[in-house]
């Protein structure tokens, strides 16, 4: 049973261009969240999706950034016009169900860099 | 607004040392993690605690957890260099929605 796949690991883009960041969950987890590290700090939350449903989308900025979790397929974090200070490491994490119920699996991260 | 705290900072420790660290959240929890992560690297769990009380323990760290205080620790014993790396709490509280909120961090150096 593979765990969470993230790809790609690492990313570079130029200003202005768009990100797209996919996560795999873990076999049978229907629960994906995103969290973005900024360098020499924690996880900050940013969105938590179940199937084709945004449940909790209070982390993420309101410009450039959206998600989705469609029926089938990867989990998307979509980071539009990229600026500089969207360079970060971009972790998902997947879990069977949600509210801390069970518990949260991670992916490996991708690390944005905006040159 | 659900605030977790982690002190201190920064810790550096010789070998064969113990030391605590610290974690401290604004209201009650339904569940806290400890995290490892090493640099350029994912989470690791390291533990799960649910109840007042709970105590547990792998190797070299021992973690509890008093929810009267709101409070939570991790213990290292006997330290050794392959525990360096970066330690998070994270709380997850229902009435905060479904999601994990974490510390800062606490980076550990453990010197030989």
């Amino acid at each position: 049973n593979a765990g969470v796949m993230q790809n790609p690991r690492h990313l570079v883009r130029r200003r202005g261009q768009e990100a797209r960041l996919r996560c795999s969950p873990m076999k049978g987890h229907s629960h994906v969240y995103w969290y973005r590290q900024l360098p020499e700090e924690g996880l900050k939350f940013m969105v938590y999706l179940q199937k084709e449903n945004i449940i909790d989308e209070s982390g993420m900025p309101k410009e450039r950034f959206s998600a989705e979790f469609p029926k089938e397929g990867p989990s998307i974090l979509r980071i539009q016009q990229v600026v500089r200070g969207d360079s970060a490491a971009y972790f998902c994490a997947s879990s069977q169900q949600g509210g801390g119920v069970t518990e949260a699996f991670f992916g490996q991260g991708t690390r944005l860099t905006v040159v | 607004e659900l605030k977790v705290e982690q002190n201190p900072l920064f810790l550096s420790m010789q070998e064969g040392k113990n030391y605590t660290i610290y974690c401290n959240y604004s209201t009650t929890s339904d569940r806290l993690y400890w995290y490892r992560q090493d640099p350029g690297k994912s989470l690791e769990s390291l533990f799960v605690l649910l109840s007042n009380g709970a105590v547990k323990q792998e190797g070299r760290l021992m973690a509890s957890l008093d929810t009267k205080a709101r409070l939570s620790t991790l213990h290292i014993t006997a330290a050794v260099h392959d525990l360096s790396a970066t330690y998070f709490c994270a709380v997850v509280n229902m009435e905060y929605g479904n999601k994990l909120v974490f510390g800062a961090g606490t980076i550990l150096r453990v010197k030989s």
